[in-house]
């Protein structure tokens, strides 16, 4: 069965600058989580899709971030302006159905770096 | 708001010693517990999980855990740690009586292993 595939696996951007992340889950997993993972802290979510639509976006900055998952399958999360902040590695994971103790499976990563 | 809490960034094992890492969490009611690893440049992997099933829980590579009611904790252990084992560790919550699953993560703990 493939993982969570993740594109680019690194990024190096200027500040002020935009820059996409996409992801595709594993086939018939019906939710996907963007996280956050800033060097030495614990990864933070950013957003939940249930299929193609958001059931938590309560941490995402909306001011710069978005995403987007149309038809319920991949997923892009853009920032547009990025600031110096956004460096991290950006997670992307899927689960069967986002619904009690649900594994949540992981992608390796885009890490970003804001220059 | 439900929070864990890892004790100790860092933790440094003998091949073949005991691994002792522990997670305390903060909930008004027994959440669903995880335990995932970290290896470089790597997702996120499920090591185990407590479902309220069964208070000792047991999962991948020799690792194990007790969910402790009385104590707010659920530490993870292992008998005898492998030069493999050298990783990151984070405990994560997810509150029980939600629709969703969303995932409150600790800011990890390195296990460092010496020969």
């Amino acid at each position: 069965e493939a993982g969570v595939a993740q594109s680019p696996r690194y990024k190096i951007i200027e500040k002020r600058q935009s820059v996409a992340f996409w992801c595709n889950p594993i086939s018939g997993h019906a939710t996907l989580y963007w996280y956050q993972q800033i060097l030495g802290q614990g990864p933070k979510l950013l957003i939940q899709f249930q299929n193609n639509g958001v059931v938590d976006d309560s941490q995402l900055p909306k001011d710069r971030f978005s995403a987007e998952r149309l038809k319920g399958v991949d997923s892009t999360l853009k920032i547009q302006p990025a600031k110096l902040e956004d460096s991290a590695v950006y997670l992307c994971a899927s689960s069967p159905t986002g619904q009690g103790p649900d594994t949540q499976y992981f992608g390796p990563g885009t890490r970003l770096t804001v220059l | 708001a439900q929070s864990v809490t890892q004790l100790g960034s860092h933790v440094s094992v003998s091949e073949g010693a005991l691994v002792l890492l522990r997670c305390n969490y903060s909930s008004s009611v027994p959440p669903y517990l995880f335990w995932y690893v970290q290896y470089p440049n790597q997702g996120l992997q499920l090591l185990l999980k407590y479902t309220s099933a069964a208070t000792l829980v047991k999962g991948i590579n020799g690792f194990e855990a007790e969910f402790k009611k009385s104590e707010t904790s659920f530490h993870l252990t292992k008998p005898s740690a492998h030069m493999s084992d050298a990783a990151e560790y984070f405990c994560a919550v997810s509150p029980m009586n939600s629709g969703y699953s969303t995932l409150t993560f600790g800011k990890g703990t390195m296990l460092l292993v010496s020969p």
